[in-house]
């Protein structure tokens, strides 16, 4: 089956600065990879998602980048702010929205220093 | 917009008791999925639906019992629970491969 790794599983930037997370997975049939936000004592919310056709999309302050050859997805944060303090976890799909069920990374706690 | 919805919220049970979770969604999504959230593991997935009376196992199906005879509905049976089932269970529904997945609130499951 499908395995997704998350790096950093912390990362501590300072406010305004940009964060990075990085994830690679081992299922070379996968082409749907979303990154999703965790609150406290929340259900986990899309934040942006990317499919295998596409190398980079953009919102705002949100990206991600996909490399199918090498297997490996990032997200980039620029401009950060105190609310993006949450835990962030990158997923892996065969199918499009995940719908035969998404594989996560185990996330990273991304900390924004005032 | 209710959106999906999980109960109980908090639910503490013994060990061998039986234990069902809801999860209702109003959108008439096809897709429904359960999740488990353990420190460590990230969310791994223990069964998903693509519709009514379809049913399929996830990563972690072993002791966990699901049924979904109405679209709206997907409650997940713990038959008889054990200690390593604390975790915390979310319910996600999509409405098709060119959407994304919604997450319900969560339930914090404790099995002593």
């Amino acid at each position: 089956g499908e395995n997704v790794e998350q790096h950093p599983s912390t990362l501590s930037v300072q406010e305004g600065d940009s964060a990075v997370i990085k994830c690679t997975y081992s299922d070379s049939a996968s082409n749907y990879f979303p990154w999703y936000k965790q609150e406290l004592g929340k259900g986990p919310q899309l934040i942006i998602d990317i499919r295998s056709n596409v190398g980079e999309k953009k919102d705002q302050r949100i990206a991600v980048t996909l490399n199918k050859t090498a297997k490996h997805f990032s997200l980039h944060i620029t401009e950060t702010q105190p609310e993006d303090s949450a835990v962030y976890f990158c997923a892996a799909s065969r199918a499009g929205g995940g719908a035969d069920g998404l594989t996560f990374g185990k996330g990273t706690h991304l900390i924004i220093q005032p | 917009d209710a959106g999906i919805t999980q109960s109980p919220r908090y639910k503490i049970t013994e060990t061998g008791r039986q234990v069902t979770l809801m999860c209702h969604q109003t959108w008439s999504h096809s897709y429904m999925f359960w999740y488990r959230q353990d420190l460590g593991h990230g969310l791994r997935l223990i069964y998903y639906s693509a519709a009514a009376d379809i049913t399929d196992k996830g990563e972690v199906p072993d002791g966990y019992v699901v049924s979904r005879s109405k679209t709206e509905n997907f409650p997940l049976t713990l038959e008889s629970a054990t200690r390593s089932q604390t975790s915390v269970y979310f319910c996600a529904s999509n409405q098709g491969i060119a959407y994304e997945q919604y997450f319900g609130p969560g339930t914090r499951l404790t099995v002593t």
